[in-house]
C-alpha cells in the first residue's frame, strides 16, 4: 500500500542543466499537483494534471517548466536551463478524485550549483 | 491572488503546555485543512474541514473552521517531544482542488 513516490530524493544540478522530476501517485489516484517550497516558506502550487490532460498550470512559470501525466507512468516535472532560483524541494501530491484528500510525496530537493 | 495569513510563525513552549496557532484570509475557502510537515519529508495531512463552523477533533488535535469561512485555528493540546515540527493551514479555493498554503508555524517543545 504504498504512498506517493517521488524521485530523485536530492538533485544537484549546475546552471543551464535540465532537471526531471518524478512522481508516481498513490495506487488508484488519477489526479497529480505539483508544488514547490522555497526555503523558509509554505507550499505554492505549481500545476494540476489528470491522466494526459493539464487541467490547471495557473502556478507555473511561463518560461522552462512543463509537466506531464501519461497514460502509462510517472508524471514528469520538467525544469530546462535551471537557475539557482529553481533551488528549491519540489512535492507532487495525488488525489482520487479533483477536491478530495491530497496525499503528499517526500519531495525532491533540487539544488542548482 | 488568494492568500493565507498564517500566526504564529514561530512558537517555543514546554512539554504538557497547549498550542494554539491561525490562519486567515480575505477570500472564503470551501475547505479547510491543517498538515504538519517535518525536516526533509512532505506534509502529511492532520485534520481536514468541509463546512463553516465545524470542529474537529483527531486525538490531541482539535481544529475549526471559521463560521465566515475566512479562518481557521488549530490547538494542541498537552504538546510532547514529538509534536515538534512546522503546521501549514491549507485552503481549497474553488472545485479545482489546488491548495494555497500558509506561510508555516514552525513549533518547537521543550521536554
Amino acid at each position: 500500500n504504498a504512498g506517493v513516490m517521488q524521485n530523485p530524493r536530492h538533485l544537484v544540478r549546475r546552471r543551464g542543466q535540465e532537471a526531471r522530476l518524478r512522481c508516481s501517485p498513490m495506487k488508484g489516484h488519477s489526479h497529480v499537483y505539483w508544488y514547490r517550497q522555497l526555503p523558509e516558506e509554505g507550499l505554492k502550487f505549481m500545476v494540476y494534471l489528470q491522466k494526459e490532460n493539464i487541467i490547471d498550470e495557473s502556478g507555473m512559470p511561463k518560461e522552462r517548466f512543463s509537466a506531464e501525466f501519461p497514460k502509462e507512468g510517472p508524471s514528469i516535472l520538467r525544469i530546462q536551463q535551471v537557475v539557482r532560483g529553481d533551488s528549491a524541494a519540489y512535492f507532487c501530491a495525488s488525489s482520487y478524485r479533483e477536491s478530495d484528500t491530497q496525499y503528499f510525496g517526500p519531495g525532491t530537493r533540487l539544488t542548482v550549483l | 491572488g488568494q492568500q493565507l495569513n498564517q500566526s504564529p510563525q514561530s512558537m517555543f513552549i514546554q512539554e504538557g503546555e497547549d498550542v494554539s496557532m491561525n490562519c486567515t484570509s480575505s477570500s472564503i475557502f470551501n475547505t479547510w485543512l491543517w498538515y504538519k510537515q517535518d525536516p526533509g519529508e512532505g506534509p502529511v495531512l492532520l485534520i481536514a474541514l468541509y463546512k463553516a463552523g465545524e470542529l474537529t477533533s483527531n486525538g490531541r488535535l482539535t481544529a475549526q473552521f471559521g463560521i465566515t469561512r475566512k479562518d481557521s485555528f488549530l490547538n494542541i493540546s498537552a504538546s510532547i517531544p514529538s509534536d515538534v515540527g512546522i503546521y501549514f493551514c491549507a485552503g481549497v479555493y474553488n472545485q479545482g482542488g489546488k491548495l494555497i498554503f500558509g506561510q508555516g508555524t514552525e513549533l518547537s517543545v521543550k521536554p
